[in-house]
């Protein structure tokens, strides 16, 4: 079953500290998000990116943070600045039109220290 | 305000005893869905209703919706120890530009062997 793929699993970098979270979405689907997810907390949406663009972001995705699709199958999140609040479960996630086949990935733990 | 809040926020159980969890809304919906999330871990899909079904069943699990009541449950029958995880319900609101999905809290089941 085609999956969602997230590199690393784990990352731990000092503060202030740019970091790039990198993900591959599922080759045929057309959006793709990125959620965090604080220790014990709810899911949280970051972003979601169609057509080369952001269509929708939160309050969360501030200036610190930016995401790039560089190729046909890679979709990067960048936190500029890491900060000690940054340290959370950080999930990429794809879908095929609208909310139908959404799949998330592993996601990867980032610990800010 | 809150979108996508279960209850109860955890819930233990006996093996072969089923578990029901709620979770309500405030906006208007297209799709909710429900997701399972072991320990530190990715975020597995079980089920997607419309906004204009009722019903769905997916193996043991069962789901309701109730858009006049701005609520959904997930029915897992027969409980295994495996089952045992966290549940989050997520919706897919209709003014949402770009797809995302908002999180509830969550249910934490423990299923007792």
């Amino acid at each position: 079953e085609p999956e969602v793929t997230q590199t690393p699993s784990h990352q731990v970098t000092q503060m202030g500290q740019e970091v790039i979270l990198r993900c591959v979405p599922i080759s045929n689907h057309l959006y793709f998000y990125w959620y965090r997810q604080i220790l014990g907390q709810k899911v949280e949406f970051l972003v979601s990116f169609y057509n080369n663009e952001i269509s929708e972001k939160s309050e969360i995705f501030d200036d610190q943070f930016s995401v790039e699709r560089p190729d046909g199958s890679n979709f990067t999140l960048k936190i500029r600045s890491t900060k000690l609040e940054d340290s959370a479960m950080y999930f990429c996630a794809s879908s095929e039109q609208g909310a139908f086949g959404y799949t998330f990935g592993s996601g990867t733990r980032l610990t800010v220290v | 305000s809150q979108q996508g809040e279960e209850d109860p926020q955890a819930l233990s159980i006996q093996e072969g005893e089923n578990a029901t969890m709620n979770c309500s809304y405030k906006t208007s919906i297209n799709n909710l869905q429900w997701y399972r999330q072991n320990s530190g871990r990715g975020l597995v899909h079980l089920i997607l209703i419309r906004s204009n079904e009722r019903e769905k069943h997916s193996g043991r699990l069962r789901v309701t919706l109730d858009t006049s009541k701005k609520s959904s449950s997930l029915l897992i029958t027969a409980s295994r120890a495996a089952d045992t995880a966290s549940y989050f319900c997520a919706t897919d609101g209709r003014k949402a530009a770009g797809n995302k999905l908002t999180f509830g809290g969550g249910t934490r089941v423990l299923v007792k062997p």
